[in-house]
């Protein structure tokens, strides 16, 4: 069964750079059938997809975050990677990672259990 | 604000039935598949529906899905006090984004 895991700094200070970790178990990154996407959560309020990457590196970000998502995919330890630069209380959040289908006509899971990180000096 | 527009509450009795509905425009849910996503208390999303009206396998028939045009709905039969949850729909942008709604909590009295 496919598994995810979020991992990272759960404490950022304002105008630094957050970094996300998603291990991916019981399953290969490398599919081509699927996309490995980005998915945040501020307390109390609802769902932001950030981006997603494919296995061969390509990605798609929410133009929402202006330039300041980047992802990363390393096939050879099933993991992919999140950095969020110039941060701020605002993007204080349980960051989920998740696979989806690829296409318009997909959909995200498994989903990560989440990870909390907290923006403030 | 989310693109989608989903009531912030509803709420039903055990045994009831209850509908939560999701209204988008033609450039995601009029051109493109609504998801649903169940998230309990203190836990992470998990899909529910998937493209309009399919259920993942776990998920009980009580659930289901339709759309019809610009909007979607999710009707949850014989509800159980296990149902009590937020509720999310999501769908494809063509501006190139996935989109959800603000979320649903739905209490059962």
């Amino acid at each position: 069964q496919l598994q995810l895991q979020e991992s990272g700094s759960g404490l950022v200070k304002p105008s630094e750079t957050l970094s996300l970790t998603c291990s991916v178990s019981g399953g290969s990154i490398s599919s081509p059938s699927y996309t490995w996407g980005w998915i945040r959560q501020p307390p109390g309020k609802g769902l932001e997809w950030l981006g997603s990457i494919y296995h061969t590196g390509r990605t798609h970000y929410n133009p929402s975050l202006k330039g300041r998502l980047s992802k990363s995919i390393d096939t050879s330890k099933n993991q992919f990677a999140l950095k969020l630069s110039s941060v701020t209380a605002a993007d204080t959040a349980v960051y989920y990672c998740a696979r989806h289908t690829v296409g318009s006509t997909g959909w995200f899971d498994p989903w990560g259990q989440g990870l909390l990180v907290t923006v403030s000096s | 604000q989310s693109v989608l527009t989903q009531p912030p509450s509803a709420s039903g009795t055990p045994g009831q039935r209850v509908t939560i509905s999701c209204s988008g425009s033609r450039s995601n849910i009029g051109l493109n598949t609504v998801n649903w996503y169940q998230q309990l208390p203190g836990t992470a999303p998990r899909l529910l529906i998937h493209s309009n009206n399919h259920r993942p396998s776990g998920v009980p028939d009580r659930f289901s899905g339709s759309k019809s045009g610009n909007s979607a709905s999710l009707a949850i039969s014989g509800l159980q006090s296990e149902d009590e949850a937020d509720y999310y729909c999501a769908a494809w942008d063509d501006s190139l984004t996935w989109v959800f709604g603000g979320g649903t909590k739905l209490t059962v009295l």
